[in-house]
C-alpha cells in the first residue's frame, strides 16, 4: 500500500513555464486535495475534489488548475509559473465525500517547486 | 474570514520538559484536527476532536477542545527527542483552515 504518491519530488521552473504535478492514491478515497506550504503560513488549500467528477476552489486557487482524472488521480497544473508559486506542494486524500469533505487527511511526500 | 491562529511559533525544550501549543479560531468550529510534521516530512494525522470540552489522550499527548469550540491545545508530557517536529492544528467551520504550526525542538 503506497498511500498517496506525488510526482515529481523536486522541480525547478523558469517564470512563464508550465508544469503539472501528479497525484495518485490507492486507498479508494473519495476526496482529494492540493495544498501549498510556505514558511510561517501553514498549509493552504488550493483546490479540492470532494468526489469523483467534481472540483472546487480552495483558499488560494489563482494561477492553478486541477483535473480529477478518475477516483485515484488528481493533478495540479501551473499554466504560467510565477516566483510567488515557489513552495512545497502536498497532495492529500480522505475517505469523506461530498460538500467540502475533509475528514482525516492522508498526505503525500510533497513536491518542492522553485520558480526562478 | 475564518482564521486559525497558533502559538507559539517556536518552542525549544530540554528533553523531559513539558510542551504545549495553543490554537485559537475567530469562529466557532465544528471540529479540530491535529497533525505532526517531522523535519523534511509530510503532515501526519494525530487526532480529531468534535465535542465541546472534549479531552483525548494518546500516551504522553493530551488534546483539548474548548467549551466554546473556538480553541484547542496539545500538551506533551516529558518530551522526548522523537517528539521533534512541527505541530499543526486545523479547524473546520465551513472550510478547514490550518494554523501556521508550532515548531518543537528538543535538546537531549
Amino acid at each position: 500500500n503506497a498511500g498517496v504518491t506525488q510526482t515529481p519530488k523536486f522541480q525547478v521552473l523558469k517564470t512563464g513555464q508550465s508544469m503539472t504535478l501528479q497525484c495518485a492514491q490507492d486507498m479508494n478515497h473519495n476526496s482529494m486535495y492540493w495544498y501549498r506550504q510556505d514558511p510561517g503560513m501553514g498549509l493552504r488549500l488550493i483546490y479540492y475534489s470532494a468526489s469523483e467528477g467534481t472540483t472546487d476552489k480552495g483558499e488560494v486557487p489563482n494561477g492553478y488548475n486541477v483535473s480529477r482524472l478518475n477516483k485515484r488521480e488528481f493533478s495540479l497544473r501551473l499554466e504560467s509559473a510565477a516566483p510567488s508559486q515557489t513552495s512545497v506542494y502536498f497532495c492529500a486524500s480522505s475517505a469523506q465525500s461530498g460538500g467540502r469533505a475533509i475528514g482525516e487527511l492522508f498526505f503525500g511526500e510533497g513536491s518542492r517547486l522553485t520558480v526562478l | 474570514g475564518q482564521q486559525v491562529m497558533q502559538i507559539p511559533q517556536y518552542q525549544h525544550v530540554q528533553e523531559g520538559e513539558d510542551f504545549t501549543t495553543y490554537c485559537n479560531s475567530s469562529t466557532t468550529l465544528s471540529n479540530i484536527q491535529w497533525y505532526k510534521q517531522r523535519p523534511g516530512g509530510h503532515p501526519v494525522f494525530l487526532i480529531q476532536l468534535v465535542k465541546s470540552g472534549e479531552v483525548k489522550k494518546q500516551k504522553r499527548l493530551t488534546f483539548q477542545f474548548g467549551e466554546a469550540k473556538k480553541n484547542s491545545s496539545l500538551h506533551i508530557t516529558a518530551t522526548q527527542t522523537t517528539d521533534v517536529g512541527t505541530y499543526f492544528c486545523a479547524g473546520k467551520n465551513n472550510d478547514m483552515r490550518f494554523g501556521a504550526g508550532t515548531r518543537l525542538t528538543v535538546k537531549p
